[in-house]
């Protein structure tokens, strides 16, 4: 099974409130990624967790946490959604490490800050 | 800074014509990784083609690209559309960053296949 699942795959909030978006892969990968994708724009890295190590993207570390409270999960908080923040955020994961290993993604949480 | 660009946003043609959508990148890495991710309407993205070596022809599914290092180019080529080959493309590199691998990824080609 190559299925790297999202949820909720539609998320309505409100300025200011916050946001939690859950991944899950059963195919014990070492690196759980989150994009967020915006029309026109490329995937965006967020951040990564490469075993139990976070990494945050310089541009976005304030923004953005994530949790990995084992393999198989991932998470992304918002802790206080902006109308900026409204995207489609995609999941991936991979095996191993090293350049030439495929992400597998999810199908995405399209999030809508109202 | 590392960096993809594909110069199309939007391809139009017809059925049985063939398909070329460029892809060039910058990067300080000597032997960058390159690939193609395909995105359908309503799924996932998923790996079309990789390559990191120079000047070796990949293929996968009807579809092709070759690595020029002397370019910094990955055109993914294909020698017949079909219709069921509309879809977003990616072009994407790969690099090393804080202990792990992060693919870069380009702007996105959206080819549309009329009959």
């Amino acid at each position: 099974d190559t299925t790297v699942k999202q949820n909720p795959r539609y998320k309505l909030a409100r300025v200011g409130k916050p946001v939690n978006l859950i991944c899950s892969q059963t195919m014990n990968h070492d690196t759980m990624y989150w994009y967020q994708k915006k029309p026109n724009q490329a995937p965006k890295l967020l951040l990564f967790y490469y075993d139990k190590i976070l990494n945050r993207e310089a541009d976005t570390f304030e923004k953005f946490q994530s949790s990995r409270p084992n393999n198989s999960f991932c998470s992304l908080y918002i802790g206080s959604a902006g109308l900026e923040y409204s995207a489609m955020y995609l999941c991936a994961s991979s095996r191993g490490w090293g350049g030439a290993h495929e992400q597998y993604f999810g199908p995405g949480t399209r999030l809508t800050v109202l | 800074g590392d960096s993809v660009t594909q110069t199309e946003g939007l391809v139009t043609l017809t059925e049985g014509l063939p398909v070329m959508l460029n892809c060039t990148y910058q990067t300080i890495y000597s032997n960058p990784f390159l690939f193609w991710y395909v995105q359908h309407l309503n799924e996932s993205p998923r790996l079309l083609l990789k390559s990191f070596t120079d000047n070796k022809r990949t293929e996968h599914q009807g579809f092709h690209a070759t690595l020029h290092k002397s370019s910094s180019s990955f055109h993914l080529q294909k020698s017949s559309a079909q219709l069921s080959d509309s879809a977003l493309y990616y072009c994407a590199l790969s690099r090393a960053s804080s202990g792990s691998w992060q693919l870069i990824f380009g702007s996105g080609t959206q080819l549309t296949v009329m009959p």
